[in-house]
């Protein structure tokens, strides 16, 4: 079965560079969540998008902005990064109506040098 | 106090034994689900629950509604076992509540 596919699998960016992290979600899922996972640390919620609209915020950055497209797909856009963006990222998908069937990607590993 | 808990943070078993990962949830739910990571990992979804018990393989869940209280329990562990152990869950369009994760390390 397809599942939440995450692009590029790893990322090495230096200081005050951009970056683009992209997530398919599974088909016919309308949510997108995207999350950030710090070495040792918990998931953080960041962002999360419903038909193409922010449907709820979490601890994202200013730095950081992210859209969903008309495909479902979205993407998470970083600017100006730091050191401390290093993170996994990754990103989950379901189905808004009906509630079940959160299916994570394998997520982005960003590294800030 | 965090919206899921999960219990114990560390957990060593010899290889064979039967293990029980616990979480305890104060936030509404559509879903909980067991996750598993392994270090350096994506994370991998094992089970989906809103209700009752699920088994695959040798993994089994089981998520009480009324007391809020779901157990991931892992029959005959094997060292591959050996990974974190996640329980999450939210409502639909909402963010998830990660609980913190319980370490599993399996001996041989």
């Amino acid at each position: 079965a397809a599942g939440v596919i995450q692009s590029p699998r790893h990322l090495i960016k230096e200081k005050r560079e951009t970056a683009t992290l992209k997530c398919y979600p599974i088909p016919r899922h309308d949510t997108v969540y995207w999350y950030q996972q710090g070495p040792g640390q918990d998931p953080q919620f960041l962002i999360s998008f419903y038909e193409k609209m922010q449907s709820d915020k979490g601890s994202i950055p200013d730095r950081f902005s992210a859209q969903q497209f008309s495909d479902y797909h979205s993407e998470l856009n970083m600017s100006s990064l730091e050191l401390g963006d290093s993170a996994l990222y990754f990103c989950a998908s379901s189905l808004f109506q009906g509630a079940i069937g959160y299916t994570f990607g394998s997520g982005t590993r960003l590294t800030v040098v | 106090k965090n919206e899921v808990e999960q219990s114990p943070q560390n957990l060593t078993a010899q290889e064979g034994e039967f293990i029980t990962i616990n979480c305890s949830y104060s936030v509404g739910i559509s879903a909980l689900h067991w996750l598993q990571q392994h270090p350096g990992g994506g994370i991998v979804s094992l089970f989906m629950l809103s209700s009752g018990k699920k088994k695959h393989g040798r993994l089994i869940a089981t998520i009480n509604i009324q007391e809020k209280h779901s157990s991931l329990h892992i029959t005959a562990s094997h060292p591959r076992d050996s990974a974190v152990y996640i329980c999450a869950g939210g409502l639909a369009g909402n963010q998830f509540y990660f609980g913190t994760g319980t370490s599993l390390t399996v001996i041989p």
